[in-house]
This record gives C-alpha cells, structure tokens and sequence, in this order.
C-alpha cells in the first residue's frame, strides 16, 4: 500500500520482556517520527529521524527505549523490560521532506501494545 | 515550553448542522503551524487542516474551516453540514519553525447523530 504501515498491531507482553514495533515509511519520505499515544490522551513525541539520523530522542522516556533507522526506511522500537506503563498505541508518522513542518506528516494505524 | 489546550472532552451535533471545536496554545515563538487531526475508531491519524501562523487568512477545506486568532492563541475548527462520517476524535496541533515534532491537544470526541 501507499501508507505508512506498522507491525504487529497488536503486541501483548508480560512485565518485564522486551518488544520491537516495526514501521514502514511511504516510499521516499525522509522524516520519520515515533509517538506514544496513552488512553483517552493526544499523542506525545517520542523521537525523530531524518534519513538514518536521530535528530531528536527528546521524548524517549527512558533508557529502555530504544529506535533505530539503520537505512533511512524502515523503522524499529524497541522496548526493553517492558513494565505496565509502557502500556499504550504507538504511532509511526512520516513526512516528504525534513523540516517536517512545511509538509504534513502521514500517521500509520499504530501497535497497541498492552504489558500484563 | 509549547502547550496546546483543548477544552471540550466531548462534543455532539446533529447531522447536517455546524458545530465549532476550541484549541488554545501557548507559546513563545512568532513562526509556526497549527493542525487539525482527525483520528476515527480504527486509530488512523488524518490531516484535516493547517493553517501558517504568518498568513492573517484563515485556512478552508470544503466543509472545514478553522478561525485563527493569533493575538489570543485561538485555533477553532468549525465543521459545517456535518455528516455522520465526521464522527471522531479531533486533535489540535502546534509545531514551530525550530522542530519538527507536533505537539498535540488532548483531544475533543465528536459524536454526530442522525
């Protein structure tokens, strides 16, 4: 498809285990963001890339995260010992150009992950 | 630091009719973009509209219309003949010129009823 596509969908994992959510970008988009969308709550960055750059892990909540754009498409989250906080939707987004601002940014349907 | 407000948890209209969704933002940059999302049941983030900070003229999509106010920080949605599609979550958005992340409200749930 022409979208952004994220996988799984959905992740269920015990306490303590690691996740990786996967992100693919619409073809040729240099930006790519990561957000972590809690229940009932707006999206809240989480990091930014531009091509294989990190440019932003401002959001990043703690060591345990971990993203990474080794070829400047597709995407990895890595959650590691996941505990119940990390309970959330995360969304993919990327956008034509970096500078994200001047072209608008195409959101994936996201991973729900739930951390029993 | 950039906030962005949304006041309304819930808001409901009648199919056809005109409903106005609130956003208030603070920050203390002069160059920036405001975003309207729309984000349905199946979680899937939609650009509805965006308006320029320096541009004075508000920003139309077909039946979508924001009211921006720059000097109070105001950033409305105006939704008119609604349809029963349009019923969703409604995120407002900031970025500025110096990043590129958006910074969301906390959402405002549109119900339109038959």
């Amino acid at each position: 498809g022409a979208g952004v596509s994220q996988s799984p969908r959905y992740k269920v994992a015990k306490r303590g285990q690691d996740v990786a959510l996967r992100c693919d970008p619409i073809s040729g988009h240099v930006s790519l963001f990561w957000y972590q969308q809690a229940l009932g709550q707006g999206p809240e960055f989480l990091t930014y890339f531009q091509n294989e750059a990190q440019l932003d892990k401002s959001g990043l909540p703690s060591d345990r995260f971990f993203a990474e754009r080794p070829e400047g498409s597709v995407s990895t989250l890595k959650i590691q010992r996941t505990q119940q906080e990390d309970s959330a939707v995360y969304l993919c987004a990327s956008s034509l150009t970096g500078g994200g601002q001047l072209q608008p940014q195409h959101f994936g349907d996201g991973t729900r992950l739930s951390i029993l | 630091a950039q906030t962005v407000t949304q006041s309304q948890p819930e808001m409901s209209v009648q199919e056809a009719e005109t409903v106005t969704l609130s956003c208030t933002y603070d920050t203390s940059e002069n160059n920036y973009y405001l975003f309207w999302y729309k984000q349905p049941p199946s979680r899937q983030m939609i650009l509805v509209i965006r308006q320029e900070a320096y541009k004075q003229q508000n920003a139309t999509e077909n039946r979508f219309s924001v009211n921006f106010q720059k000097a109070a920080k105001s950033f409305s949605l105006k939704i008119s003949d609604s349809q029963l599609g349009d019923t969703a979550m409604y995120f407002c958005a900031f970025t500025s010129y110096n990043t590129d992340k958006l910074i969301f409200g906390t959402g405002t749930r549109l119900q339109v009823f038959p």
